[in-house]
């Protein structure tokens, strides 16, 4: 079955930088991969995801990248802001009829003032 | 659409006891799932349902964990015999097969604390 692996498990940024979450995946027929951000206490919310038809995707300060090839696919925060601070999972399936979404195991991303 | 339902928000319940999660998922998706999630871990898939039918169900599940969907609307999530390794935040999410991709949507996520 599916294995997604995240890192890192923290990351601690200072506000306006950068921040970048690395995932991979294990099962070549994942075709598409959905990134959730969940606040403390609250339910996690997707924010942006790709399919395996193109190499990247972006939605004003986020961005995500999908190489298939080498099986990994990243999240890109940019000028980030204190309210990105939260925990992210990225998670991966098959487009099909009927597919679970496998998850990583999350990075806390903590934006330092 | 009112999102995903779950009740109740938090349960505390003594080791040996039974206890039952429902699930209301948004209007119309027929994909429900069941999550469940641990302090500093994602969500651990546990089964998922397409209508009524009951798809797939994790190996990590032991026979005390039973899900239902008999309408293909609401579900259920039963743990017999709770032990203390079963506390944790259950979710639910929600799908359509009939919209492009597999977006899933969470409910809140329930506690469950096993004393």
């Amino acid at each position: 079955g599916e294995n997604v692996e995240q890192h890192p498990s923290t990351l601690s940024v200072q506000e306006g930088d950068s921040a970048v979450i690395k995932c991979t995946y294990s099962d070549s027929a994942s075709n598409y991969f959905p990134w959730y951000k969940q606040e403390l206490g609250k339910r996690p919310q997707l924010i942006i995801d790709i399919r395996s038809n193109v190499g990247e995707k972006k939605d004003q300060r986020i961005a995500v990248t999908l190489n298939k090839t080498a099986k990994h696919f990243s999240l890109h925060i940019t000028e980030t802001q204190p309210e990105d601070s939260a925990v992210y999972f990225c998670a991966a399936s098959k487009d099909s009829s009927a597919s679970k979404i496998i998850f990583g195991s999350g990075t806390r991303l903590s934006i330092r003032p | 659409d009112t999102g995903v339902s779950q009740n109740p928000r938090h349960k505390i319940t003594k080791r040996g006891q039974n206890v039952t999660f429902r699930c209301d998922p948004i209007s119309e998706h027929n994909r429900l799932y069941w999550y469940r999630q641990t302090l500093g871990q994602g969500p651990e898939f546990l089964t998922y349902f397409q209508n009524e039918a009951q798809l797939e169900k994790s190996r990590l599940l032991s026979d005390r964990f039973s899900a239902e969907r008999p309408k293909g609307s609401f579900s259920t999530l039963e743990i017999q015999r709770t032990e203390q390794g079963d506390s944790a935040m259950y979710l639910c999410a929600s799908s359509s097969d009939r919209r492009s991709g597999n977006t899933i949507y969470f409910g809140e996520g329930r506690w469950l604390t096993v004393v």
